[in-house]
């Protein structure tokens, strides 16, 4: 099993530029999850997905979309990349349980720099 | 929303001696509390979680406690290891599509 796997790993953006971030998961987990990283700050929910067709909001989720078609699949798209979107940006796996939430499996990161 | 505070922001220990974290949340419908360590370049990995029905719960030297009423839940890692040095997070949730609130994290350095 890969886990959760994002790509690219850096990317540099010019300000008004769109480009999407990748994240698979082979866990068939039914959540997913998009959370940026900025110094001081810990991660930051923007957009999740509690299963395929089903997205909404987190804390942060202007500048960004996303959709769900597969269960492997959650594409982030930033539609045009600010200065202020440069941050690392981390997507998360988790199953659904009868328990509630457990344990989410984070990918490695994308570190994106808007200039 | 869920707010979620964690102190210190950093904290150094001698190789041996006991580390604590604490984290308070506001929400009082959170009921899942998983904590995660962060190694540089890579993605958060769960060390120990708790939910709510649960006092204190422990794993080898890492144990979590948790205080409903005070709203407030600590890490306790004992006999600390150089390899224990990296960024600590606390977080939160309601316990349903693990929409994670998480603490501003720690960092732990522990001294050889």
């Amino acid at each position: 099993n890969a886990g959760v796997t994002q790509t690219p790993k850096f990317q540099v953006l010019k300000t008004g530029q769109s480009m999407t971030l990748q994240c698979a998961q082979d866990m068939n987990h039914e959540y997913m999850s998009w959370y940026r990283q900025d110094p001081g700050m810990g991660l930051r929910l923007i957009h999740y997905s509690v299963g395929a067709g089903i997205t909404d909001q987190g804390e942060v989720p202007n500048g960004y979309n996303v959709s769900r078609s597969t269960t492997e699949d959650f594409p982030l798209r930033l539609l045009s990349a600010a200065p202020s979107q440069t941050s690392v940006y981390f997507c998360a796996s988790s199953p659904e349980t009868r328990q509630g939430d457990t344990e989410a499996f984070f990918g490695q990161g994308t570190r994106l720099t808007v200039v | 929303g869920e707010n979620v505070e964690q102190h210190p922001s950093t904290l150094s220990v001698q190789e041996g001696d006991s580390a604590v974290i604490k984290c308070t949340y506001s929400d009082s419908a959170s009921n899942y509390f998983p904590w995660y360590k962060q190694e540089l370049g890579k993605g958060p990995q769960l060390i120990i979680d708790i939910r709510s029905n649960v006092g204190e719960k422990k794993d080898q030297r890492i144990a979590v406690t948790l205080n409903k009423t005070a709203k407030h839940f600590s890490l306790h890692i004992t006999e600390t290891q150089p390899e224990d040095s990296a960024v600590y997070f606390c977080a939160a949730s309601r316990g349903y599509g693990n929409k994670l609130v998480f603490g501003a994290g720690t960092i732990l350095r522990v001294k050889s």
